[in-house]
């Protein structure tokens, strides 16, 4: 166990709001990542974090913002949802001294934009 | 860029059945490969890994096989059970630092009693 808490797990939402979903971890790790998993797509890399205040993008990222105002905590937000965001959102971390790369993965979060 | 390639699912196959699923790479470096499983309505848990080549990763009765000349990491178990029934992803990892996952796009393995 990780120590890896999402939230929301389920979450039903309109066109054109905006969602938060939020990745909680316990152990401080410093590498935290969130993915998004589609039929026949895979998981694909949304954005990740090397450290508080530190992020960058990942393949698919057009939509989506992340902050990590402290290093436990790991938001992914969308400012306004779409349908095409419909999906399962899953927070990794990479645990502390691992040097070969291994992710370990949150629950997940099942969004669905209506 | 780094890309994996799976066979395409599902796989149905019968109690303690030999298994294989294929995996291929393309990587600019010295990747690290692993093997996850995903459970019905769970996240993904680590299966085994293999960090160089010639490794073998092994767990559950699982094995993967780097192998650096054909590019692949095919995951095989000589008898499977009804509780092995998951979607399997292979990945790489280009290091360490802040390298990221590349995951293939699953196969989906059905065992039937």
């Amino acid at each position: 166990d990780a120590g890896i808490t999402q939230s929301p797990r389920h979450k039903v939402t309109e066109t054109g709001t905006p969602v938060t979903l939020r990745c909680h971890q316990t152990e401080n790790h410093r590498y935290m990542y969130w993915y998004r998993q589609d039929p026949g797509h895979g998981l694909r890399l949304i954005h990740y974090s090397y450290g508080v205040k530190d992020t960058d993008k990942g393949e698919v990222s057009d939509g989506y913002s992340v902050s990590r105002s402290k290093t436990e905590d790991f938001l992914l937000t969308l400012e306004s949802a779409t349908s095409s965001q419909t999906s399962v959102y899953f927070c990794a971390i990479k645990t502390s001294g691992t040097n070969t790369g291994e992710l370990f993965f949150g629950e997940g979060s099942r969004l669905t934009v209506l | 860029g780094d890309s994996v390639t799976q066979m395409e699912g599902p796989v149905t196959l019968s109690e303690e059945a030999f298994l294989t699923i294929n995996c291929t790479y393309t990587a600019t470096g010295y990747p690290s490969l692993f093997w996850y499983v995903q459970y019905p309505g769970e996240g993904l848990q680590l299966l085994l890994k293999a960090t160089k080549a010639d490794d073998k990763g092994s767990n559950k009765g699982f094995e993967a096989t780097y192998r650096k000349e054909t590019t692949s990491f095919h995951l095989e178990k000589g008898s499977v059970q009804v509780s092995d029934s998951a979607v399997y992803f292979c990945a790489l990892s280009e290091g360490s630092g802040y390298s990221t996952l590349t995951f293939g796009k699953g196969t989906m393995l059905l065992v039937s009693p």
